[in-house]
C-alpha cells in the first residue's frame, strides 16, 4: 500500500539557517504530493503541493520538488525564522478519492 | 467560507461515557475525513466519506467507534463507551474529490477520557 517516510526528528536550528526535511514515498500510481504544517494548538494547513513529476511547489519561502526517479519530495527553506517552528507533515494522495496518507511528522524548533 | 468547523474544541469525559464529536465541512466539498492524532501513533485516518457515503472505515479502531454523515454539511464521530486510550486530538478534514486536491483541516477536538 501507499506509505510516506519522513526523516526522524526533532530538528533544532538557529534563525537564518538552511532547512532540509527529507520525505520519500511509496505508491502504486502517480500520486500528488503535499507538505502540511501544524502550528501549536492548531489543525494542519497546506504549505505546498506538487501534482506531477518535476513540479516544484513553493510557499512562504519553502520549496519542494516532486522527484519521481528517487520517489522523494524533500522540503527546503533557505533561511528559517522563529515563526517557522511547527510540525511538518509530508503526505500523498493516490487515486480519485482524495485520501491522504501522511508521514509521521517532524517537529522543527528555530531558536533566535 | 469559515473553513472546517469542529465542535467541541475540548472534551473531558469519564470512562464509559458516550462522546460525540461534530464536524461541518466546507460548503461544496464532497469528501470528508476523520483523523486521530496521538504522540505515539501520529496521524491516523479513521474513516472517510465521498458524497456522504462511507468509503473506507478500516482505520476505525473497534466497534466502539462509529461515524455518520447524514448530509453534505454535517458529520459525527461517536465513541461509546469511551476509554482512557481514546484520549487524542480528533481532526475532521474536507476536500473536493480528486487526487490533485488538498484537504482542509478543522482545528480539532482534544478529547480526554479520565
Amino acid at each position: 500500500g501507499d506509505s510516506v517516510t519522513q526523516m526522524e526528528g526533532p530538528v533544532t536550528l538557529s534563525e537564518e539557517a538552511f532547512l532540509t526535511i527529507n520525505c520519500t514515498y511509496t505508491a502504486t500510481g502517480y500520486p500528488s504530493l503535499f507538505w502540511y504544517v501544524q502550528y501549536p494548538g492548531e489543525g494542519l494547513q497546506l504549505l505546498l503541493k506538487a501534482t506531477k513529476a518535476d513540479d516544484k511547489g513553493s510557499n512562504k519561502g519553502f520549496e519542494a520538488t516532486y522527484r519521481k526517479e528517487t520517489t522523494s519530495f524533500h522540503l527546503e527553506k533557505g533561511s528559517v525564522q522563529v515563526s517557522d517552528s511547527a510540525v511538518y507533515f509530508c503526505a500523498l494522495s493516490d487515486g480519485a478519492n482524495s485520501k491522504l496518507t501522511f508521514g509521521k511528522g517532524i517537529t522543527l524548533s528555530v531558536r533566535p | 467560507d469559515a473553513g472546517v468547523i469542529q465542535s467541541p474544541r475540548h472534551e473531558v469525559t469519564e470512562m464509559g461515557q458516550e462522546v460525540t464529536l461534530r464536524c461541518k465541512p466546507i460548503s461544496g466539498h464532497n469528501s470528508l475525513f476523520w483523523y486521530r492524532q496521538t504522540m505515539m501513533r501520529g496521524l491516523e485516518l479513521l474513516i472517510y466519506f465521498n458524497n456522504n457515503v462511507p468509503i473506507d472505515d478500516s482505520g476505525m479502531p473497534e466497534d466502539r467507534f462509529s461515524a455518520k454523515m447524514p448530509n453534505a454539511s454535517f458529520s459525527t464521530l461517536k465513541i461509546q463507551p469511551s476509554e482512557p486510550r481514546d484520549s487524542a486530538v480528533y481532526f475532521c478534514a474536507s476536500s473536493l474529490q480528486g487526487w490533485k486536491t488538498e484537504a482542509f483541516f478543522g482545528q480539532g477536538t482534544r478529547l480526554t477520557v479520565v
